[in-house]
């Protein structure tokens, strides 16, 4: 295992459905992300939090939204997707402030009906 | 053009093969390459870190880096049915994770 952990590691729901995707990792870094992963395409950054502080949003649509309460969890909100929005969701960690290696998580496979 | 090209493949070779997995990149800021492996239903876990050019062994594991050609590989000596995996390329021009831009992934097999 990695040290990050994300929950859960498979989802369905419903376009109008609200849930949220949990990651925590055990390594002491400082560092999280989310990352999203769709067949056929490059592996997708979303959020960067440095210090529980959010420090890249990389023009994700408003029905994802993070939440770091702590350096140790990660959470991703989301409400209204769509069918497009089904992928893998991938958590990582990293130390600043060299963030030289990132240590991802199993993945939430999330599909949207 | 793409910021990193990698071809998808999928690519099978038979157990004992040298594998080639390659990336092209068109930003010459690139100074820090990776490479991560993807096994099914798991994360990408770091595999080989390079900076700026030159090459790279771990094992059976060897990265190059041409910055010259803005090309990248990946070789695997004596390949094992355990190395069939997805390989990823990854690269940025700062060094932290938060500026990775990763390649598509080429999904390997290696038979017995």
């Amino acid at each position: 295992e990695t040290g990050v952990t994300q929950t859960p590691r498979h989802l369905v729901m419903g376009m109008t459905n609200k849930k949220s995707l949990k990651c925590e990792q055990h390594l002491g870094h400082n560092a999280m992300y989310w990352y999203k992963q769709s067949a056929k395409k490059p592996l997708e950054l979303m959020f960067v939090y440095n210090f529980k502080e959010q420090t890249e949003n990389n023009s994700v649509p408003s029905r994802f939204s993070p939440e770091c309460p702590n350096s140790s969890h990660l959470f991703l909100h989301l409400h209204t997707l769509q069918p497009e929005d089904s992928a893998l969701y991938l958590c990582a960690s990293s130390q600043p402030p060299s963030n030289t290696e990132a240590f991802f998580g199993q993945g939430t496979r999330l599909t949207v009906v | 053009q793409k910021e990193v090209e990698q071809d998808p493949g999928p690519l099978s070779v038979p157990e004992g093969a040298i594998v080639s997995l390659n990336c092209t990149y068109s930003n010459s800021a690139f100074q820090y390459f990776m490479w991560y492996r993807q096994y099914s239903r798991k994360g990408p876990e770091l595999l080989m870190y390079t900076y700026s050019s030159g090459n790279k062994e771990d094992g059976r594991f060897t990265a190059q880096v041409d910055k010259s050609s803005k090309y990248i590989s990946l070789f695997i000596r004596d390949s094992q049915p355990s190395d069939s995996a997805t390989y990823l390329c990854a690269m940025s021009a700062q060094g932290g994770s938060e500026k990775l831009v990763f390649g598509k992934g080429t999904k390997l097999t290696v038979n017995p």
